[in-house]
């Protein structure tokens, strides 16, 4: 598609359950990031893909966070046993394969994750 | 641990009135300083990528300069429209294959 599609909108969850999160980039972008935005704080970078590879997870926390970019289905961000610090809006990006230091990223909607 | 700040925090302004606000970034290793405009529940949209010292770039009212020997970028609205209305980030990457690291993003207000 010509938008990045993150999916579900908004996410309910009680304190300890599972949480995913879906994003399908543009058509065509080689390149996915996740962002995690807590309230009125920065965009924080969590995991980046080039096609189905990581390509950078510096910024993911080392515990209960996953995720994964296979061919031919939406990326997806999870969550295991959530916790209330985890509540945020998570965003999606995806730019192009080629030029990729120099593009900017294309967003979607984000997804807002609430824990309680 | 790499800081970008943006200032101010929010502004309020009337409408036809010019404005313009700061971002501050790191001075070495600088690749690139991506400007993103962001209304609340929407996708933050894409305004600038900037790669070169002294660069200046303009989309319609909106523009915006960048010097990384001091580490700083402006945008400028010319004109301010109640549309104008949104956060603006700013985003800095340091090398090629370095992630964005963002600014917490200045809150216009424009009132009719």
């Amino acid at each position: 598609g010509e938008e990045v599609a993150q999916t579900p909108k908004h996410l309910v969850r009680g304190e300890g359950q599972k949480a995913k999160l879906y994003c399908a980039p543009i058509k065509g972008h080689s390149y996915v990031f996740w962002y995690q935005q807590v309230l009125k704080n920065e965009f924080k970078f969590l995991i980046s893909f080039q096609n189905e590879n990581v390509f950078d997870e510096t910024g993911m926390p080392k515990e209960r966070f996953s995720a994964k970019c296979l061919p031919n289905s939406p990326c997806s961000l999870e969550i295991q046993a959530t916790k209330l610090e985890d509540s945020a809006v998570y965003f999606c990006a995806s730019s192009p394969s080629t030029g990729y230091s120099n593009q900017p990223q294309h967003f979607g909607d984000g997804t807002r994750l609430s824990i309680l | 641990i790499l800081n970008v700040e943006q200032s101010p925090q929010s502004l309020h302004v009337q409408e036809g009135d010019s404005t313009n606000f700061t971002c501050s970034f790191p001075s070495s290793n600088f690749y690139a300083l991506h400007w993103y405009r962001w209304e609340t529940a929407k996708s933050p949209e894409a305004l600038f990528v900037m790669t070169l010292n002294g660069d200046e770039k303009k989309k319609g009212r909106i523009s915006a300069t960048l010097n990384t020997k001091e580490g700083y970028s402006y945008l400028y609205i010319k004109g301010s429209q109640p549309e104008d209305s949104a956060t603006y980030l700013c985003a800095f990457k340091g090398g090629s294959q370095g992630n964005l690291i963002f600014g917490k993003g200045t809150k216009l207000s424009v009132k009719p």
